[in-house]
């Protein structure tokens, strides 16, 4: 089983702040490396799915970066507005053990307009 | 394009029951993978299955079994149901075993 930590578990930040998270695991070993955005009664939402170290991913406000030689990606959110509030989780895909994939227990994002 | 859909939204059961939940696909995705939930917790990956075939499975008993159809739904059962397995439980799609996952809306199981 591979850990795979997330933080902050939750945070606060004021509309239009930037603001970023961190995941954290302990193998490079692994295919692929996914971000989702879970809205409250929503579905989780891919956001990245990263495999390279030093892969860079953007999609608007959004943006994460991957290092596998350190074991961390973080995920960067410009000028945050209060649709981003959710919570977001990676996840690592494969590793040692195989074909399975390890989530973390995500970071809360509150905007407050 | 129809997205992943999930039944039924809610269940309640007692211990020792058995279960059964079903998902349905994105159109064209011919792999699943199915998660535990449980509150205060990231999904837990139970299994995948790829083409009808198990593609990966996480540490759970093997009272947690699976199936997935020739037009790649998939059904997750559980046996024997105990007090911890009560948990959202989702699934997702996706093109192929490392593709990016599309996920349902979850089923709320509550073992009573």
């Amino acid at each position: 089983i591979l850990n795979v930590e997330q933080s902050p578990q939750s945070l606060h930040v004021q509309e239009g702040d930037s603001t970023n998270f961190t995941c954290s695991f302990p193998s490079s070993n692994f295919y692929a490396l996914h971000w989702y955005r879970w809205e409250t009664a929503k579905s989780p939402e891919a956001l990245f799915v990263m495999t390279l170290n030093g892969d860079e991913k953007k999609k608007g406000r959004i943006s994460a970066t991957l290092n596998t030689k350190e074991g961390y990606s973080y995920l960067y959110i410009k000028g945050s507005q209060p649709e981003d509030s959710a919570t977001y989780l990676c996840a690592l895909h494969g590793g040692n053990t195989g074909n399975q994939f390890y989530f973390g227990t995500g970071t809360s994002l509150t905007v407050i307009p | 394009e129809t997205g992943v859909t999930q039944s039924p939204t809610h269940l309640i059961k007692t211990r020792g029951q058995q279960v059964t939940l079903r998902c349905s696909s994105q159109s064209g995705h011919n792999t699943v993978s199915w998660y535990q939930q449980a509150l205060g917790q990231g999904p837990q990956f139970i299994f995948q299955y790829y083409r009808e075939e198990e593609n990966g499975r996480g540490n759970f008993p093997p009272r947690f079994s699976g199936l997935q159809f020739p037009n790649y739904s998939s059904e997750l059962n559980v046996n024997a149901l105990e007090l911890d397995d009560s948990a959202l439980y989702l699934c997702a799609s996706s093109w192929f075993a490392e593709g990016t996952q599309y996920f349902g809306p979850g089923t709320r199981l509550t073992v009573l």
